[in-house]
């Protein structure tokens, strides 16, 4: 089945400077990869998705490149602010429509 | 938010006693999801359902049955629970074809002693 890494599991960053997270998939069949932002007792909320056929995607501040050669995908954040402070997950969706998880990355933005 | 809700949000129990939590959406999304999530794991998937009546396992599945008798309902059992499974459960759903992107409840807190 698909696996996910994520890396790293958790990043610290000074506030305004950028911060990347990466993933690496094992199923070339995937064809989905969104993005999820988890506060502290809440409920993952989408933040970006990209799709196999596009290689960026960006959304203000936030950005989603894919590399289907290498198999693996990456979110940018620019001018952090500390409300990014949170996990971030991504995920992949393979061939049978099911999503599998990276393990997470806890962000946190000092001021 | 979707229209899901998640029942109970907080629940205790004993090793051994069986446990059904409830997802309920709105939305009349026909693909519906249970995920447990665990330091460390992320979200795995448990059980998912693309229609009523229609089910199937996911990469966790040991330990639980789940049950959709109508489109607005998926419920998940525990048949005896056990302290492996104190976790925090998400329900999701999807639009429906060719609309990937899955949004989630706001979570069941479970605590097995």
């Amino acid at each position: 089945g698909e696996n996910v890494e994520q890396h790293p599991s958790t990043l610290s960053v000074q506030e305004g400077d950028s911060a990347v997270i990466k993933c690496t998939y094992s199923d070339s069949a995937s064809n989905y990869f969104p993005w999820y932002k988890q506060e502290l007792g809440k409920r993952p909320q989408l933040i970006i998705d990209i799709r196999s056929n596009v290689g960026e995607k960006k959304d203000q501040r936030i950005a989603v490149t894919l590399n289907k050669t290498a198999k693996h995908f990456s979110l940018h954040i620019t001018e952090t602010q500390p409300e990014d402070s949170a996990v971030y997950f991504c995920a992949a969706l393979n061939a049978g429509n099911m999503l599998t998880f990276g393990g997470g990355t806890r962000l946190m933005v000092k001021p | 938010d979707a229209g899901i809700t998640q029942s109970p949000r907080h629940k205790v129990t004993e090793t051994g006693t069986p446990v059904t939590l409830r997802c309920h959406q709105t939305e009349n999304h026909r693909y519906m999801y249970w995920y447990r999530q665990d330091p460390g794991h992320g979200l795995r998937l448990i059980h998912y359902s693309y229609g009523v009546k229609d089910t199937d396992k996911g990469e966790v599945s040991d330990g639980y049955s789940v049950s959709r008798s109508k489109t607005e309902d998926f419920l998940l059992t525990l048949e005896s629970a056990t302290s492996s499974q104190t976790s925090v459960y998400f329900c999701a759903i999807r639009q429906g074809q060719g609309r990937e992107t899955q949004y989630f409840g706001p979570g069941t807190r479970l605590l097995v002693l």
